[in-house]
């Protein structure tokens, strides 16, 4: 079945320190995205990365950057000198059904970033 | 609007009652997906439609719960005779290729059932 862990529910960090958020998926597709979004306070979902299984490439993006392997199936998120701003729930969700299918979410990491 | 569109943002209904949600998505974005988010269950999926066709509606909990998809653009969820777990926010995305691009999301819209 397919299934997306996000193991850490809650984080607590101090302005500028870096911050890690795990995600380990299980699928059965040989061909599946991978996507991390953003949900700050005010509630809208925004979305940060999608990544394809034929792609292992590291990606960053600023002070953002994600480390996908597929050997151990995890994709995780990393955020260098955290800001205040930062603070939001994060999902990592997981295609089921290829292009054509829908999102599984994981359940979610708070991240509280103190000034 | 240049984003997910989706009304009303908060709705307030008795048990027992209809409520119908309303998501208008991004101007030529041929997928649309419902999902439900409460404290307890997280981000669910609900039903996903690729133009006016739904080929997964696997998500729906009840056979309370229907959608329907017309001119490829606007969606309503519909749930019939509300009940109190029905209470959560409903978000709609669109895509404009489906999975393999990205997902835009509205804001929601909150319904609570008393």
């Amino acid at each position: 079945a397919q299934k997306v862990t996000q193991a850490q529910t809650e984080i607590s960090v101090v302005e500028k320190e870096d911050v890690t958020l795990d995600c380990v998926y299980e699928t059965r597709d040989t061909t599946y995205y991978l996507f991390w979004y953003k949900q700050p306070p005010s509630g809208e979902l925004v979305f940060l990365i999608r990544r394809n299984s034929f792609d292992e490439q590291n990606e960053i993006s600023g002070r953002y950057s994600w480390n996908f392997q597929k050997s151990t199936s995890s994709f995780n998120f990393t955020i260098t000198a955290s800001q205040v701003v930062d603070s939001a729930v994060y999902f990592c969700a997981l295609s089921n059904g290829g292009s054509q299918g829908n999102l599984i979410f994981g359940k979610g990491t708070k991240l509280s970033v103190k000034p | 609007g240049a984003g997910v569109s989706q009304s009303p943002s908060n709705k307030v209904t008795e048990k027992g009652k209809d409520v119908e949600l309303r998501c208008d998505p991004i101007s030529g974005h041929t997928a649309l997906y419902w999902y439900r988010q409460s404290l307890g269950q997280g981000l669910e999926f609900l039903i996903y439609f690729q133009g006016n066709s739904a080929p997964d509606k696997s998500g729906l909990p009840s056979d309370r719960f229907s959608a329907e998809r017309t001119g490829g653009s606007v969606s309503t969820l519909t749930i019939q005779r509300t009940q109190q777990e029905d209470s959560a926010v409903y978000l709609c995305a669109s895509s404009l290729r489906g999975l393999a691009g990205e997902l835009f999301f509205g804001e929601g819209s909150r319904l609570t059932v008393l």
